[in-house]
């Protein structure tokens, strides 16, 4: 039973281009997260999804960034024309559909963009 | 807001036990979440805590009181490998079933023979 999948686990742009980040929720999840952590610093979360739904992107910059969760395929976090202080990790996590909160969220190993 | 305190770093004996605090301020409160992250590895999560009180689980409890804003993790019979960033998360008000979590910045313990 595979675990969260993200890819790619490291990826290296030029200040301009963009970056695709792809995560494959665990099987039978539904609700995916998608948090960044800056050396130093804690996990910091941008943006929920549900399938075809964005749900709450209330920690997502306003600019260059957008994220989907299709019906079929993973979730993707796109980072258009970015700049050196996107050079971060990107953890994606997911949770299956529950009536409650349970807190346990499954996470990815993370993707480690770097902007040179 | 939401606001989570807790150390940067500690440093422990191996088979000897580490208390982990963790402070919070928010605006309302859903649970409280222990996860533990190895370097350049996914954050695996420990623990929850919603009602004051301790929660035991193996060789890690965590224990919450919710007037006083306040949590710790406890983590005895050290190992090695329990080197690791230790992460305290909020869960914040109104979320009904998400599991949006807000992170503390992590507490890193390096325990030594």
């Amino acid at each position: 039973n595979a675990g969260v999948m993200q890819n790619p686990r490291h990826l290296v742009r030029r200040r301009g281009q963009e970056a695709r980040l792809r995560c494959s929720p665990m099987k039978g999840h539904s609700h995916v997260y998608w948090y960044r952590q800056l050396p130093e610093e804690g996990l910091k979360f941008m943006v929920y999804l549900q399938k075809e739904n964005i749900i709450d992107e209330s920690g997502m910059p306003k600019e260059r960034f957008s994220a989907e969760f299709p019906k079929e395929g993973p979730s993707i976090l796109r980072i258009q024309q970015v700049v050196r202080g996107d050079s971060a990790a990107y953890f994606c996590a997911s949770s299956p559909v529950t009536g409650k909160l349970s807190g346990e969220l499954f996470f990815g190993e993370g993707s480690r963009l770097t902007v040179l | 807001g939401q606001n989570i305190d807790q150390p940067t770093e500690m440093t422990a004996t191996e088979g000897a036990i580490v208390q982990i605090n963790c402070t919070y301020q928010t605006s309302g409160f859903n649970g409280l979440f222990w996860y533990q992250q190895h370097a350049g590895e996914a954050p695996t999560f420990l623990s929850y805590n919603v009602l004051d009180g301790l929660e035991e689980k193996g060789r890690f409890s965590s224990f919450l009181s919710r007037s006083k804003g306040y949590s710790y993790l406890l983590l005895k019979e050290l190992q090695m490998k329990d080197s690791a960033s230790y992460l305290c998360a909020v869960s914040p008000p109104g979320g009904g079933a998400t599991n949006k979590l807000i992170f503390g910045t992590g507490t890193l313990l390096a325990v030594q023979p």
